[in-house]
């Protein structure tokens, strides 16, 4: 059975501040890795996904990669603003018909 | 092009009444999720619809929890009775193929259950 990880839980850093959030996941047949952003009281937005056969995926200052035998995943923002602040999910999907598993999330608040 | 609705989206009721969530999926979407977030805890898969008909129920907690996607386009989730510990959030997701795999999954804002 799939589980997902997520450290830390919360994080603060200052506006301008480079950071990565962890993921690891203990099942290491996934079919891919997706990074999604909550913010309060809305959806999940999707930001990045990785496939199993890829090892990162860039969006902006926002760079995901993938290390399958080691069964972790990390998030990097680059230059970090207020605007970031937000809940970070990582969701893994397995192969087969098996459902998306989350992590708890990376809560990131981001100080100007 | 709408996204995935959802309603309401806040929902307060007391211990032992009926709820029932309503999801809209994004036209065309034949696969459709519920997912749920309890405080402090992972959000949790509950049900995966292929058009009308369940693909897998496995993450559903038990019988109070009733959901149906009548003709293959909305979903409803009814829980009956309500309990304290249904309190939290319920997404619900929808995608083209199945889990997603080639494309995108879109989630709705989720609706907020509060049991009293």
């Amino acid at each position: 059975k799939q589980e997902v990880t997520q450290i830390p839980a919360a994080l603060s850093v200052p506006e301008g501040e480079n950071l990565v959030l962890n993921c690891s996941f203990t099942d290491s047949a996934i079919y891919n890795l997706q990074w999604f952003r909550q913010d309060p009281g809305k959806g999940l937005t999707s930001l990045l996904l990785i496939q199993s056969s890829q090892r990162e995926q860039t969006s902006g200052r926002l760079n995901a990669s993938l290390d399958k035998s080691s069964g972790r995943s990390t998030l990097y923002i680059a230059a970090s603003q207020p605007g970031d602040s937000a809940t970070y999910l990582c969701a893994a999907l397995n192969s087969g018909n098996t459902p998306l598993v989350f992590g708890k999330g990376t809560r990131l608040s981001v100080i100007a | 092009e709408a996204g995935v609705t959802q309603f309401p989206s806040h929902s307060v009721i007391e211990k032992g009444q009926t709820v029932t969530l309503r999801c809209d999926p994004i036209s065309g979407h034949d696969n459709l999720y519920w997912y749920r977030r309890v405080m402090g805890k992972e959000i949790k898969f509950l049900l995966h619809f292929v058009k009308e008909s369940k693909q897998d129920e496995s993450g559903m907690p038990n019988n109070r929890f009733l959901a149906e996607r009548t003709g293959g386009t909305y979903s409803t989730l009814k829980v009956q009775p309500a309990e304290l510990e249904d309190s939290g959030v319920y997404f619900c997701a929808s995608s083209q193929d199945r889990w997603a795999r080639t494309g995108e999954l879109f989630f709705g804002e989720g609706s907020r259950l509060t049991v009293l």
